[in-house]
């Protein structure tokens, strides 16, 4: 299957930093990338839908100015917390769509705020 | 309005036993239904999916049941092992849309 990596696989910050994830597929050009997050022994929660070259659709209650999304590139996608804070802290998974419309989930990135 | 209900919350199973998890869905727009494998601390890994055009759909010791009528569909894990043990989510999803996935369930295969 398609490969998606993410970076960093873990990222420990302090309250009121901020803290880029980034999200590549890397055999594949996604038009479409995802941005879930997961609490402990929950499903995943889909944030926002990142479309390249254009701005990201968010899912209601999740602040856009908070959670900057950038889509720049067919093969990557950016997200930004801003301003993070303990509440922040979580699972933060990509998925990218692949010309088959399948989608692949990286490998996650474990956010601590301290 | 949760669209996919998912069951059971877990499972355990013994070593070659058959493990079955269920789900059910609201909305008859969806067209594609993929079944995911996550592991503690890593992203969901694409284990099978099936299009609501076909009734089953069978990839090594995993198949996919759908019923369609009755807006219905199922993973079957035949001789289920220890490393089967992690948490199955099911899917749906419509066109171009992002997946609704279901809660979850944590599997567990006893040696």
């Amino acid at each position: 299957g398609a490969v998606v990596s993410q970076h960093p696989s873990r990222v420990i910050c302090k309250s009121g930093t901020s803290v880029k994830i980034e999200c590549r597929s890397l055999d594949f050009q996604a038009t479409t990338m995802f941005w879930y997050r997961q609490f402990p022994k929950q499903s995943l929660m889909l944030m926002a839908t990142s479309n390249e070259g254009s701005k990201a659709t968010y899912e209601q209650g999740v602040e856009k100015d908070k959670f900057l999304i950038n889509h720049a590139s067919l093969t990557l996608s950016t997200l930004t917390v801003t301003s993070a804070h303990p509440e922040d802290s979580s699972f933060y998974i990509c998925s990218a769509r692949d010309p088959s419309w399948e989608q692949f989930f990286g490998p996650g990135t474990r956010l601590t705020v301290l | 309005q949760q669209q996919v209900k998912q069951s059971p919350q877990s499972l355990i199973v013994q070593k070659g036993g058959i493990s079955i998890i269920n789900c059910a869905y609201e909305n008859t727009a969806f067209d594609y239904f993929p079944w995911y494998q996550q592991f503690p601390g890593k992203g969901p890994a694409l284990l099978i999916a099936i299009r609501p055009d076909v009734s089953e759909k069978k990839e090594g010791r995993f198949t996919i049941s759908f019923n369609k009528s009755a807006k219905q569909f199922s993973l079957h894990i035949m001789d289920s092992q220890p490393g089967d043990s992690a948490t199955y989510f099911c899917a749906a999803s419509t066109g171009r849309r992002a997946l609704t996935f279901g809660s979850g369930t944590r599997l567990q295969v006893q040696p």
